[in-house]
C-alpha cells in the first residue's frame, strides 16, 4: 500500500524559504512515476507546482516564477520541496502525491498546513 | 497554460438526485482529464481518469464523460457521502491545471 507523509516547519518568516519533505512507503520512488507538489491555500482551491521524476527530471509551475526547486532523495525513498521568497500568498496546505507518467494522481499525503507569518 | 473553469461553483441537491457537474477548458484535448473529490480536512480522492475510466474502488454511480473542452462528471443517485467539493485537473500539457471545484451541498 503506497502511503506519502509530508514533514516540514508549520511557520516560516516572510522572504526566507520554505522547506518540505515526502516521505513514500510501500513503493519505490526509483521504480518510476512522478513525484510532486499540490498546495490549497485556507478556503481555496488546488494549485500544481510541479513534479520530478525518479531521475530527477523536473517540470514546475511557471506562475510560481522560478522559486521553486524539486529533488528526488532515492536512497532514502524520500522528494522535497523548496519555494524561495515567500510571501503570505504562500500560506497553504501543502500535499505531496504520486503522479502515473499519464498524469492523474492516486497518491495524496494527508497535507501540512504551512503558515507564512513573522 | 490551459484554464479549467467548473460551473456551476455551488449545487444545492437532495439525495438521491442525479447531478451533473461541469469543466470547460480554454484550449482543446482529448481524454486527459482527471476528477477529483475532497471532503473537508482531507486530500482529494481520485474519482476518474483518462476523463471516463473509474479509479479503483470507485462506485459506480460516478461517471466521466467529454472530450475537446467541454468534459462532465455525473453522479447518477447522490448519497449521503457524496457531498464534498469536486475538482477536474487536466494532465494534457504542463503546467498541470486544476479547475476551481463545484461543491456540492444538502439542499
Amino acid at each position: 500500500q503506497v502511503q506519502l507523509q509530508e514533514s516540514g516547519p508549520g511557520l516560516v518568516q516572510p522572504s526566507e524559504t520554505l522547506s518540505l519533505t515526502c516521505t513514500v512507503s510501500g513503493y519505490s520512488i526509483s521504480s518510476g512515476d512522478y513525484w510532486g507538489w499540490i498546495r490549497q491555500p485556507p478556503g481555496k482551491g488546488l494549485e500544481w507546482i510541479g513534479n520530478i521524476y525518479h531521475d530527477g527530471n523536473t517540470y514546475d509551475n511557471p506562475s510560481l516564477k522560478s522559486r521553486v526547486t524539486i529533488s528526488v532523495d532515492t536512497s532514502n525513498n524520500q522528494f522535497s520541496l523548496k519555494l524561495g521568497s515567500v510571501t503570505a500568498a504562500d500560506t497553504a496546505v501543502y500535499y505531496c502525491a504520486r503522479f502515473t507518467s499519464s498524469g492523474w494522481s492516486e497518491y495524496w499525503g494527508q497535507g501540512t498546513l504551512v503558515t507564512v507569518s513573522s | 497554460e490551459i484554464v479549467l473553469t467548473q460551473s456551476p461553483a455551488t449545487l444545492s441537491v437532495s439525495p438521491g438526485e442525479r447531478v451533473t457537474l461541469s469543466c470547460r477548458a480554454s484550449q482543446s484535448f482529448s481524454s486527459n482529464l482527471a476528477w477529483y473529490q475532497q471532503k473537508p480536512g482531507q486530500a482529494p480522492r481520485l474519482l476518474i481518469n483518462r476523463a471516463s475510466t473509474r479509479a479503483t474502488g470507485i462506485p459506480a454511480r460516478f461517471s466521466g464523460s467529454g472530450s475537446g473542452t467541454e468534459f462532465t462528471l455525473t453522479i447518477s443517485s447522490l448519497q449521503s457521502e457524496d457531498f464534498a467539493v469536486y475538482y477536474c485537473q487536466q494532465y494534457n500539457d504542463w503546467p498541470y491545471t486544476f479547475g476551481q471545484g463545484t461543491k456540492l451541498e444538502i439542499k
